[in-house]
């Protein structure tokens, strides 16, 4: 069975510093890793994604992951906050099991973000 | 449309009364998830639709809880007997059914049981 640990379920930072989200999952098999962000009022809308090849990952606004394999993690990271940036943020895995493929998710981060 | 959509968006039901919850997947998407998303508890599954295969059901927290998707489009989740506990909101996704693809989720169907 697949599970994923968001470690920081509440961050407030203020506009300008650098932010990072833990992400550890557990999954003995390939995996596809995923970052979902969801703002205030609107659904959910993927960040960035991790399929294969290069482990640093580049995502929507300046926002980018990187898969360390042998940490299981997918860390997410952005070096200049905005108050624009105040969501919730869901790490996701998804392995092969038996030709399904379901996305798990971690509980979430709400991350709010002071001008 | 181009994204998933799910109605109603907002539902108050009674303790006791069957809700059925309905989601339009992206056209072309053999893939489709429900999840439920309860404050503080992120994204529980529920079920999964892959094309004509057998429906993936572990996730069904109890019997009281049943989804069908007819000509492999359009999905409807059926809550009977509600409980309040049963108040959360409701996210249905899609996505292709192969690895290497994303979900797309709409924008979920908030049940309040009274």
């Amino acid at each position: 069975a697949q599970s994923v640990s968001q470690h920081n379920h509440h961050v407030i930072l203020s506009e300008a510093a650098s932010l990072e989200l833990g992400c550890n999952y557990s999954y003995g098999g390939t995996v596809n890793l995923f970052w979902y962000v969801q703002y205030p009022g609107q659904h959910l809308q993927l960040l960035l994604k991790y399929f294969s090849g290069d482990p640093l990952v580049k995502g929507i606004k300046g926002f980018e992951a990187e898969f360390i394999k042998s940490k299981f993690s997918f860390n997410l990271r952005k070096p200049s906050v905005q108050w624009s940036d105040t969501a919730e943020y869901f790490c996701a895995v998804m392995g092969s099991s038996g030709g399904s493929y379901i996305p798990t998710f971690g509980r979430g981060t709400s991350l709010i973000v002071h001008p | 449309g181009a994204g998933v959509s799910q109605s109603p968006s907002n539902k108050v039901t009674e303790k006791g009364k069957d809700v059925e919850l309905r989601c339009d997947p992206i056209s072309g998407h053999t893939a489709l998830y429900w999840y439920r998303q309860s404050l503080g508890q992120g994204l529980e599954f529920l079920i999964y639709f892959q094309g004509n295969s057998a429906p993936d059901k572990s996730g069904l927290p109890s019997d009281r809880f049943s989804a069908e998707r007819t000509g492999g489009s359009v999905s409807t989740l059926t809550i009977q007997r509600t409980q309040q506990e049963d108040s959360a909101v409701y996210l249905c996704a899609s996505s292709l059914k192969y690895m290497n693809t994303e979900a797309f989720f709409g924008q979920g169907t908030r049940l309040t049981v009274v």
